[in-house]
């Protein structure tokens, strides 16, 4: 089964400043992957995917994350953070074993947001 | 599209007792899937549906745990002789029937067994 790794568990960035989110993922061939944010409360909310093609992808409200095969990285980036950002973020890889019905989630980044 | 509904958003309950959630997916979608997340992890995949057919579930998956889709809509997860480890948020998500494609998420049922 495919494994996907956040190094960070929290990350407290100010308002304004820029913000990366790392993701490392195992798997051979070329993974599918997910950037999923879920604010206290609620359920998780697709930002972005990547499946091929393009290796910087756009997501929803300004987050873009870029997929760099040689460091089986899918790092999620925002150019200025806002203080609504405050969430906690899921990197995940469309499981092969199951006709990538299914999702493998990392163990998810809480972004703290400071004035 | 009125989103993923589960119900009820929280219950507690003693250690033994049988619990039973429900959730509602968004109408048009075939696929429905069950996860687990617990405190500082993300979540767990459980199972899945499409339509009525339980087409995949996971080894977390214990045989206390039990989902149905009867009629290809909504779909209830029941754990029976609840442990205290069972605790957790559990997700439901649904989806079109196309591979890859997005998972919408409900707000999940939070379980608290005492």
């Amino acid at each position: 089964a495919q494994s996907v790794t956040q190094p960070d568990i929290h990350i407290t960035v100010s308002e304004g400043a820029s913000l990366e989110l790392r993701c490392n993922y195992s798997y051979g061939a070329t993974p599918y992957l997910f950037w999923y944010v879920q604010s206290p409360g609620q359920g998780l909310q697709l930002l972005l995917k990547y499946f091929s093609g393009d290796t910087l992808v756009q997501g929803i409200k300004g987050f873009e994350a870029e997929f760099k095969r040689s460091q089986s990285s899918f790092n999620l980036r925002k150019p200025s953070v806002h203080w609504s950002d405050a969430a906690e973020y899921f990197c995940a890889v469309a499981e092969r074993n199951s006709g990538y019905s299914t999702l493998t989630f990392g163990k998810g980044t809480m972004l703290l947001v400071s004035p | 599209d009125t989103g993923v509904s589960q119900d009820p958003r929280h219950k507690i309950t003693k250690r033994g007792q049988n619990v039973t959630f429900r959730c509602d997916p968004i109408s048009e979608h075939n696929r429905l899937y069950w996860y687990r997340q617990t405190l500082g992890q993300g979540p767990e995949f459980l199972t899945y549906f499409q339509n009525e057919a339980q087409l995949e579930k996971s080894r977390l998956l214990s045989d206390r745990f039990s989902a149905e889709r009867p009629k290809g809509s909504f779909s209830t997860l029941e754990i029976q002789r609840t442990e205290q480890g069972d605790s957790a948020m559990y997700l439901c998500a649904s989806s079109l029937d196309r591979v890859l494609s997005p998972l919408h998420f409900g707000n999940g049922t939070r379980l608290t067994v005492t």
